[in-house]
């Protein structure tokens, strides 16, 4: 099976801009989840996704927003962006099987705020 | 809540030299561990994992790891590291039933030769 994939990989925006970055779970994973990755905060839950539904939701404010469709696919906007967006954001997918509690993660999208 | 510390932010170590990298986690409810190790520039991908049963877990790449619920620790270990093993390598913590891991801050493995 193919593995997680995430698009772009690399994005460089301006404050006061907005992102939309793109994860593909793995076949057959109906949950996807994204993390933010800084040097100073480390991995951080977002939110998680489950059959087009928010499951669960991190502490983080009301800019960082997303959304999952009938093909379980997801994407995450950051609004309004700051300096302090800047990290590398990964996607992790999940099965609702046998395997439910392992996450399998891409490669990442690093985002640089000028 | 659950909170994961890995003890060591830093480990130096020779090629073939054995290493160990300890995570120390706490929980009030029944936990699953990982450990996932991410290259530069890569995503995290995982090493091993604890669910139940046997607490010697074997991962790839010839890791080990060891769940010690008195103590509540997971730490890694292999027996002889190679050049390749160098990267940083993630603990995490999920809940029984939750499925959002709690990760650790990292531990960056440096392999000499």
């Amino acid at each position: 099976k193919a593995g997680v994939t995430q698009t772009p990989r690399y994005l460089i925006k301006t404050r006061g801009q907005q992102v939309t970055l793109s994860c593909s779970p793995i076949s057959g994973h109906r949950s996807v989840s994204w993390y933010q990755q800084t040097p100073g905060q480390g991995l951080q839950f977002l939110f998680e996704y489950f059959s087009e539904t928010q499951r669960n939701k991190g502490n983080f404010p009301g800019r960082f927003s997303g959304r999952q469709f009938s093909n379980s696919r997801s994407e995450m906007n950051v609004s309004t962006l700051e300096l302090g967006d800047s990290a590398l954001y990964l996607c992790a997918s999940r099965e609702a099987g046998s395997d439910q509690e392992t996450q399998y993660f891409g490669p990442g999208t690093r985002l640089l705020v000028l | 809540a659950q909170s994961v510390t890995q003890l060591d932010s830093q480990v130096p170590v020779f090629e073939e030299a054995p290493v160990e990298l300890r995570c120390n986690y706490s929980s009030s409810v029944s936990v699953y561990l990982f450990w996932y190790v991410q290259y530069p520039n890569q995503g995290l991908q995982l090493l091993l994992k604890y669910l139940s049963g046997s607490t010697l877990v074997k991962g790839i790449n010839g890791f080990e790891a060891e769940f010690n619920k008195s103590q509540t620790s997971f730490h890694l270990r292999k027996p002889s590291v190679h050049i390749s093993d160098t990267a940083e390598y993630f603990c995490a913590v999920t809940p029984g039933g939750s499925y959002i891991p709690t990760f650790g801050r990292g531990t960056s493995l440096i392999v000499h030769p």
